[in-house]
């Protein structure tokens, strides 16, 4: 069965590094999402991307955010400059149809130190 | 800002016992609600999407249910097995992209 999938499993970096998290969605989606879970917290959406653009982002995805599809296969999130406060589960999520389901990665646990 | 409610936090159940927990979300601009299955470790699994008011899905021993004009969803679970251990996430799908989720019902089933 088709799976997104999300690499590293685990990252850890310094404050203020630049960090990169891929993701490769299901092949015949078109809706792509980032969301995000900081420990003992709900999980809160980050950003979705259509057609190559943004279609809608959360008060959370500032400008140190951004997201990519460099090659029609790989789904990146960037965080230019690392804060503490960015220590969380990433999880990308990809759908084939806008407001249809979500399918989940198993999310990239980042800890900034 | 959306406010979606699960209840309760957690639950123990004994194999065999039957459960249920509560979703709670906005009942103005409501497109649809989802249910996710999310084991330690692994990816959330999608298991319900519900659009309609009185909707009821199942899926094996996991049925839900929907009342979007009081804003609430029910998940049921049949006979409780360990394997049915896990965090049960709602998500409130409003017009837009994204999805508002609940905080979750983790679920401990003992054999």
């Amino acid at each position: 069965e088709p799976e997104v999938t999300q690499t590293p499993s685990h990252q850890v970096t310094q404050m203020g590094q630049e960090v990169i998290l891929r993701c490769v969605p299901i092949s015949n989606h078109l809706y792509f999402y980032w969301y995000r879970q900081i420990l003992g917290q709900k999980v809160e959406f980050l950003v979705s991307f259509y057609n190559n653009e943004i279609s809608e982002k959360s008060e959370i995805f500032d400008d140190q955010f951004s997201v990519e599809r460099p090659d029609g296969s790989n789904f990146t999130l960037k965080i230019r400059s690392t804060k503490l406060e960015d220590s969380a589960m990433y999880f990308c999520a990809s759908g084939e149809r806008q407001q249809e389901t979500q399918y989940f990665g198993p999310g990239t646990r980042l800890l900034v130190l | 800002i959306l406010n979606v409610e699960q209840s309760p936090q957690s639950l123990h159940v004994q194999e065999g016992d039957s459960t249920n927990f509560t979703c709670s979300f906005p009942s103005s601009n409501f497109y649809a609600l989802h249910w996710y299955r999310w084991e330690t470790a692994k990816s959330p699994e999608a298991l319900f999407v519900m659009t309609l008011n009185g909707d009821e899905k199942k899926k094996g021993r996991i049925s839900a249910t929907l009342n979007t004009k009081e804003g609430y969803s029910y998940l049921y679970i049949k006979g409780s097995q360990p394997e049915d251990s896990a965090t049960y996430l709602c998500a409130f799908h409003n017009a837009g992209n994204m999805l508002t989720f609940g905080g979750g019902t983790r679920l401990m089933v003992k054999p």
